[in-house]
């Protein structure tokens, strides 16, 4: 069964700063993987969705980049705000059943 | 163009009785996933429907069961519920031919 850990679980930043969210997978046979944000009690936000074919994708301060082989993404945020606080989140969707799975998610904290 | 709409957003329900959500899709999207989150066990995966047919089915109780209407929108019911049912529940859609997932903002469950 695939299984999806971000690392850390919790991240507190002061702002301005640039950071590197992880997220890996145990099963490399992917269509793809897609980062999120959720905001406290609320949906989730999608941010990036980078095919199994890609290296990487980029919107704004935000680069995703995936290595396929090694089972592992990184989400980079440039210059850190306030209203990045969140929680990040990846999901895999897998060849086998698939189906998309999520990992536990990093609780971003970034202080003014 | 319209995000992905979840009716009710909140719910309170006793044990035993049973639950219908709703879940209206981005105009044009054919295929809508159910997810439950729960602090405990994250996102879970609970289905997916495609033009009016379960595609995918994650490994929840017979309790669960959904469906999908010619419009694309989507049911979700949950009979005699339990405690360990209170949640929030996540609808997405996608297009079909783009996989990018688009959540709507979720219903919180209760269940007393």
């Amino acid at each position: 069964k695939q299984e999806v850990t971000q690392i850390p679980a919790a991240l507190s930043v002061p702002e301005g700063e640039n950071l590197v969210l992880n997220c890996s997978f145990t099963d490399s046979a992917i269509y793809n993987l897609q980062w999120f944000r959720q905001d406290p009690g609320k949906g989730l936000t999608s941010l990036l969705l980078i095919q199994s074919s890609q290296r990487e994708q980029t919107s704004g301060r935000l680069n995703a980049s995936l290595d396929k082989s090694s089972g592992r993404s990184t989400l980079y945020i440039a210059a850190s705000q306030p209203g990045d606080s969140a929680t990040y989140l990846c999901a895999v969707r897998q060849v086998a059943g698939n189906q998309f799975y999520f990992g536990t998610g990093t609780s971003l904290t970034v202080i003014p | 163009k319209a995000g992905v709409t979840q009716t009710p957003r909140y719910l309170i329900k006793t044990r035993g009785q049973q639950v219908t959500l709703s879940c209206s899709p981005i105009s044009g999207h054919r295929s809508v996933s159910w997810y439950q989150q729960t602090p405990g066990q994250g996102l879970q995966f609970l289905f997916e429907y495609f033009s009016e047919t379960q595609r995918n089915k994650g490994n929840f109780p017979g309790r669960f069961s959904g469906r999908q209407f010619s419009n694309s929108r989507s049911e979700m019911n949950v009979s005699t519920l339990e405690l360990g049912d209170s949640a929030l529940y996540l609808c997405a859609s996608r297009s079909g031919s783009i996989d990018e997932q688009y959540f709507g903002p979720g219903t919180r469950l209760t269940v007393t």
